[in-house]
Formats: C-alpha cells, structure tokens, sequence
C-alpha cells in the first residue's frame, strides 16, 4: 500500500456521460498529481495542485477539471465522456520538501467509456 | 520543454544477465531526472533519482542509473536480471515549470528464464 488512495478503483460508463474520480494523498504530502496512462499515449501529466491551489497544468481537456480540497484530498471530473477517455488514471502525491519531485502513486482509476 | 525518450518499447533480457534500459533527455539547465517501475495492475513505484553530484545513482531492487551529460543519457541498469524485474519502466524529468513531472513513454521489460 503506497498510502495514495484512489476511488473507483473500475469504472464503467456510457458515452456523453459524467464522472468523478477521488483521490487522497499520503499523509503529510501537500501536492496531488493527475495523470492519464493510455496505450497509445503513454502517461500523460494532466494537473497538478499544491494546498489547495493548481500549479501546473498539462494537457488536459476543457472537458476535464480538477480541484483540490481543505483536507488535500483531488477530485478529478471527467464529462461528455468520449470513447477515447477510456483509460488509466492515476493520481499521485509528493512532498515538496523533499526538494526533488519524487512521486507516490496510487493504484489508479481504470476508466471504461462504452 | 523538457522532454524524455526512451527509444525501446520493449527489451528482452535472459535471467541472471545483465540489463540496460534507455533513456535520454532534453532539458535547459540541470536536469532532475527519475526512474519509475510499474508492475502489472499497480501503480508506479520510485526507483531513484538524479539531481546533482555522482553520475553512477544507486536505487531500489538493485537498479543503478548512470547519468552522462554529453550524451545526455540516464540509462537503468542491473548486473543480474531477475524475472521478477519483468515491468515497465518509465523514464521521467522534472520540468522547467518545477511541478511538471513528465514521462517517457515506457519501456516493457521482459526477463526470460
């Protein structure tokens, strides 16, 4: 257990829909990571927040949104669900003290879009 | 950007012999380079990291690193494969934007008993 919980660990749903993927951070760390994991993509950096306020954003659809609560816990909001959203998604946290970035990665959210 | 490629999908080691995954990089300035192993159904696991000092980087489950600034290489290495070592491993660099973490695409290590 890497102490980076992630809800749903499966998801399935239909095309135009919504959801809702949930993230908590190991204890202590500040910073939540989204990435996407996709066959053909790779692993895609989506955003990323720091106590509560977004620092970094990479290639994440309008359609994607992300926040992050008083209690550090992410949620990541995915709507008008496409077939091609069907994927991997992972968050991760880290400690910015640690000065150098280094990730822990919860087991992921494993998104099917039919 | 900062980017990072690793030029195999996938590499095929017998048990017990050496292992080589690439990996080479892009970057301004000093690179924060990483590697991370995932094994199936899991998610990425920190294997080691390079920020400065020593170029041979020493990490978990016996892996090193060798960082090499001319061929702006940071190639994972292991003298003897296990078939536990099977996984993919991912190549990443700190972004010049200092939050971003971005990966390479993976490459699928097989050891073959």
């Amino acid at each position: 257990d890497s102490g980076v919980t992630q809800t749903p660990k499966h998801l399935i749903t239909a095309t135009g829909q919504r959801v809702t993927l949930r993230c908590s951070p190991r204890s202590g760390d500040l910073s939540v990571y989204w990435y996407q994991q996709s066959l053909d993509q790779g692993l895609q950096f989506l955003i990323q927040y720091y106590n509560g306020e977004e620092r970094a954003k990479g290639n994440i659809l309008e359609r994607f949104s992300a926040q992050q609560f008083p209690d550090l816990h992410s949620e990541l909001n995915l709507s008008s669900l496409e077939l091609g959203d069907s994927a991997l998604y992972f968050c991760a946290s880290s400690s910015l003290s640690s000065g150098a970035n280094v990730l822990t990665f919860g087991a992921g959210s494993r998104l099917t879009v039919l | 950007a900062q980017s990072v490629a690793q030029p195999e999908d996938q590499v095929n080691v017998a048990e017990g012999n050496p292992l080589t995954v690439k990996c080479t990089y892009s970057v301004s300035g000093n690179p924060y380079l990483f590697w991370y192993v995932q094994y199936p159904n899991r998610g990425l696991q920190f294997l080691l990291k390079y920020i400065t000092g020593d170029n041979l980087v020493k990490g978990s489950y016996g892996f090193e690193a060798e960082f090499n600034k001319s061929q702006t290489s940071f190639h994972l290495k292991k003298p003897s494969a296990l078939v536990s070592d099977s996984a993919l491993y991912f190549c990443a660099v700190r972004d010049i934007d200092r939050d971003k973490i971005i990966f390479g695409k993976g490459t699928r290590l097989h050891i073959l008993p």
